[in-house]
């Protein structure tokens, strides 16, 4: 079973709309991240937390939110569904080895806004 | 975090080593260099990380310059699967609050039959 798991994997919806994206992991690990990608920009850094009551945002963090539910799930909100929000998204986890940084990404999610 | 440059595309011929350039010539004392790469549309995949010593793992080789202000990754016998876009990323040695890896658009590597 894979170790980060993402739902839906592919999504088509309408301008206006409001979407979830969701991630668990049973990797153990504290902390989560989502990024998103589009051709020619890399991967851009959406929110991060690092353990439950931990939530920050990252460089591109407008017109998103997320809930961390649990140590385990990370979900992602598009308030109102926009087409330059569509890309793939990703989400991530991190090894808490101390000083390192070695994420941990999921399937991705393909979104796309109409 | 240092900026890094990296080609955008490179070519390898399958079997042959493929060797992946990467500057960072801002690079301070403590900052690392990672390696990441990610096949297409598939979430990245963590490949090698290294100070200044040269590093090797069962996936490839990192050989940093002694000035560190470069490196290069090596994959010796490349074969179809290792087609993919390959991250160099540079960080701070140790964990603040708010930081992470910035992945910049990397070298799109093709390997060749």
């Amino acid at each position: 079973d894979a170790d980060v798991t993402q739902t839906p994997r592919n999504r088509i919806t309408k301008t206006g709309k409001r979407i979830m994206l969701e991630c668990s992991q049973t990797k153990g690990h504290d902390r989560m991240y989502w990024y998103r990608q589009d051709p020619g920009l890399g991967l851009r850094l959406i929110y991060y937390s690092f353990d439950v009551k931990d939530i920050n945002k990252g460089e591109i963090s407008d017109g998103y939110s997320v809930s961390r539910q649990a140590q385990a799930k990370f979900s992602l909100s598009l308030e109102s569904a926009i087409p330059n929000q569509t890309a793939l998204y990703f989400c991530a986890t991190s090894d808490p080895i101390p000083g390192h940084f070695f994420l941990f990404f999921g399937p991705g999610t393909r979104l796309t806004v109409l | 975090d240092a900026k890094t440059t990296q080609p955008t595309s490179m070519d390898c011929a399958e079997g042959r080593a493929a060797n992946l350039p990467c500057n960072h010539s801002t690079i301070s004392g403590n900052e690392y260099v990672y390696w990441y790469r990610q096949i297409h549309s598939q979430g990245p995949q963590y490949i090698i990380h290294g100070l200044k010593n040269n590093e090797t793992n069962e996936m490839a080789s990192l050989i940093i310059t002694e000035d560190r202000k470069s490196s290069t990754l090596i994959l010796p016998h490349a074969t179809l699967r290792d087609t993919a876009v390959y991250y160099c990323i540079v960080r701070v040695f140790w964990e603040t609050s708010g930081s992470r890896l910035t992945f910049g658009e990397g070298t799109q590597l093709t390997v060749n039959p």
